[in-house]
């Protein structure tokens, strides 16, 4: 089956880094996306990858290995507004997305 | 208006309702889609439509009636929900299908309860 698994919830300090895994299993693959939702509002793309390496875009990176079926999301030098759900979702090969549950991430001063 | 907008925001129904959510994209996009959000659940795709042709349909009771008279307006019609229907649903836009780089754009969501 297709399956998209993240934590729960993460907490980190402002000013620091954080790193929200993402694990997937996906028929075909087309690629990975992350989406960033807050509270109340609608989800807004933050990254595509479909080849493995990084793509940093500002303080936001995003890293995926198709080998291991794995890609990370890293915020740095992190702000407050940052709290948020992080949301992780891979695209099968009929081009649709299987989403995760979503990673809350709380900032703390 | 720009993006994607949604209405109403909010939304009470009883079980025995008729009601209709709304969703309009200002992007021109060829593709549109409904998701329901649950809380701490993955988002399900309930509906695609590319070009106001309905493309997908993943196994949604009948109680959910989608509609799409152009690409830049979709409806979900609501009738006799369920209690478990309580959710938010989001509509989404893309410029088309069948293109992985494409991203959706979202709506800010109806959120539904049934009472």
């Amino acid at each position: 089956g297709q399956n998209i698994d993240q934590p729960t919830e993460m907490t980190a300090t402002e000013g620091a880094i954080v790193q929200i895994n993402c694990t997937y299993q996906t028929s075909g693959f087309n690629g990975l996306f992350w989406y960033q939702q807050h509270a109340g509002e609608a989800p807004t793309f933050l990254s595509y990858n479909v080849l493995d390496g990084l793509e940093e875009k500002g303080r936001f990176s995003s890293f995926l290995s198709r080998s291991k079926g794995y890609s990370y999301l890293l915020l740095k030098e992190l702000q407050m507004k940052d709290s948020a759900s992080y949301l992780c979702a891979g695209m099968d090969s009929n081009y649709q997305l299987i989403w995760g549950a979503g990673t809350k991430l709380i900032i703390k001063p | 208006e720009t993006g994607v907008t949604q209405t109403p925001r909010h939304l009470v129904m009883g079980m025995t309702n008729k009601k209709s959510l709304k969703c309009e994209q200002h992007l021109g996009h060829n593709a549109m889609y409904w998701y329901k959000q649950s809380a701490k659940k993955p988002l399900e795709l309930m509906f695609v439509y590319s070009l106001e042709e309905r493309v997908e349909n993943n196994s949604v009771p009948s109680r959910f009636s989608p509609e799409c008279p152009n690409s830049s307006h979709l409806f979900l019609h609501l009738h006799t929900l369920q209690p478990e229907d309580s959710a938010l649903y989001l509509c989404a836009s893309s410029q088309d299908l069948g293109l992985p780089s494409y991203e959706q754009y979202f709506g800010p969501g109806t959120r539904l309860t049934v009472t």
